[in-house]
């Protein structure tokens, strides 16, 4: 399974943005990125997921770079409830099972 | 709306007791996964069915058991309850699917003390 490293953690000012990076070097064509992330003591929550291309969506954008080794996830208006953990994580391929493997994360702490 | 909901939320037990934990989707997902969380090591994956009857091993599956009888419920079972199953229980699903499957909805959690 190709493994992700993200910082262990980070600060942000309220109303910025956010950008999370999280690198995947050892990444296949075929396994796709996720993230996730978890709000204390809640279950994790779905954010955004690519193979290739950049995507958008309406909690955040990921951008893939074009070698696919790694990614960066930002919140374009980081508020006060987006203090999370930020889970960046590889899926197995879908031929294999498809699940998820997490990671430590990075723990984002959004100020005012 | 759908939802996926678990119990208890809050368990404490004793050491070699059996305990099941449940976790149910209203959402007609096929795919369920149930993982555990301790500090310093994030969400590991214990058990996971990809379909009624389907039951496969995750990363740190010794000690526990499932099974999948409909569609709806995945119980997880701790077989003889030790104090290392100390942990946060987490139960997901997730629709089939490559642009589905790794899109998972995660339950409240289930705090489950072994003492």
């Amino acid at each position: 399974d190709a493994k992700t490293t993200q910082p262990p953690s980070m600060d942000c000012a309220e109303g910025r943005a956010a950008n999370l990076p999280c690198n995947h070097s050892t990444i296949s064509g075929n396994e796709y990125v996720y993230w996730y992330r978890q709000i204390h003591s809640q279950g994790p929550q779905y954010i955004i997921h690519g193979l290739k291309n950049n995507e958008t969506n309406e909690m955040a954008s990921l951008i893939i770079t074009e070698d696919r080794k790694s990614s960066t996830l930002i919140l374009p208006h980081a508020t006060l409830r987006d203090t999370a953990v930020y889970y960046c994580i590889v899926r197995v391929p879908y031929n294999q099972g498809g699940k998820l493997i997490f990671g430590q994360g990075t723990e984002l702490s959004v100020k005012p | 709306d759908a939802e996926i909901t678990q119990s208890p939320r809050h368990k404490i037990t004793e050491t070699g007791r059996q305990v099941t934990l449940a976790c149910h989707q209203t959402w007609n997902h096929n795919n369920m996964f149930w993982y555990r969380q301790d500090l310093g090591h994030g969400l590991r994956l214990i058990h996971y069915s990809y379909g009624v009857h389907d039951t496969n091993k995750g990363e740190v599956s010794d000690g526990y058991s499932v099974s999948r009888s409909n569609t709806e419920d995945l119980p997880l079972t701790l077989e003889s309850a030790a104090s290392s199953q100390t942990s946060v229980y987490f139960c997901a699903s997730s629709e089939s699917g490559q642009g589905r499957v790794g899109e998972q909805f995660f339950g409240p959690g289930t705090r489950l003390t072994v003492l």
